[in-house]
């Protein structure tokens, strides 16, 4: 059973398309934090949430974390080819720094 | 910010061998160092927590006497793949975290491809 849900796991989609990256879970976390992955390198921390409700903002994405701290979604306005990479989103129910992943998001952006 | 090292990047050995991957923190001190695992197009897995000073905390279904996790000071802990074979083949990754409060202050290492023969 996979505690932290990532959909969609592969998405292709044209340059300048928007897209939505969701991670589900029945857990409250106390942080979720999601990450870009290169091939044979480590995850890069793009961002971290922690209070239910709240909203960042990265340039051109969007993260926010439910309400209930049990969700998160990514959002990429405009997407470019060098958005292009393996998304992860990983959650800490306890605030110990120890990470469940959930299954990661293969994006594609075409030029 | 803060680095850490993993080393080797790479390493290829015969069926049988022992391989052990360092992990470490440059510039700050680790009492808590996470080891996982990915296999080719897949999410990381958490293979064990490591403390300093005692011993590692595994997850189910990871073999302690098959990883073997030493974390022996504030900058350094090494897991030790012994008898690797062909399906221990994976990419192993390494974080710490920094002795503060908060979630943001964790860093991955940049990974170990090992391949078994």
């Amino acid at each position: 059973t996979q505690l932290l849900e990532q959909s969609p796991q592969f998405l292709s989609i044209q340059e300048g398309e928007n897209l939505t990256v969701y991670c589900n879970s029945s857990s409250v976390f106390s942080s979720l934090q999601w990450y870009r992955q290169e091939p044979g390198e480590g995850p890069v921390l793009l961002v971290t949430v922690v209070t239910g409700g709240e909203v960042k903002k990265l340039k051109r994405l969007t993260f926010q974390f439910g309400d209930a701290r049990k969700d998160s979604s990514l959002h990429i306005t405009a997407a470019q080819p060098g958005d292009t990479g393996l998304y992860l989103c990983a959650g800490d129910q306890s605030n110990t720094g120890k990470l469940i992943f959930g299954q990661g998001t293969t994006l594609q952006v075409k030029p | 910010g803060a680095v850490v090292s993993q080393h080797p990047s790479w390493v290829i050995c015969k069926s049988g061998t022992s391989v052990k991957i360092e992990c470490r923190s440059l510039d700050f001190q680790a009492t808590t160092m996470f080891w996982y695992r990915q296999f080719p197009k897949q999410s990381l897995m958490l293979m064990a927590t490591s403390n300093e000073g005692s011993k590692a905390t595994y997850e189910q279904g990871v073999e302690k006497d098959k990883f073997l996790i030493n974390h022996a000071s504030l900058t350094l802990s090494t897991l030790t793949v012994t008898s690797a074979h062909p399906e221990d083949s994976s990419f192993y990754i390494c974080s710490a975290r920094t002795p503060t409060a908060s979630n943001e202050k964790l860093f991955f290492g940049s990974g170990t491809q090992l391949s078994v023969l």
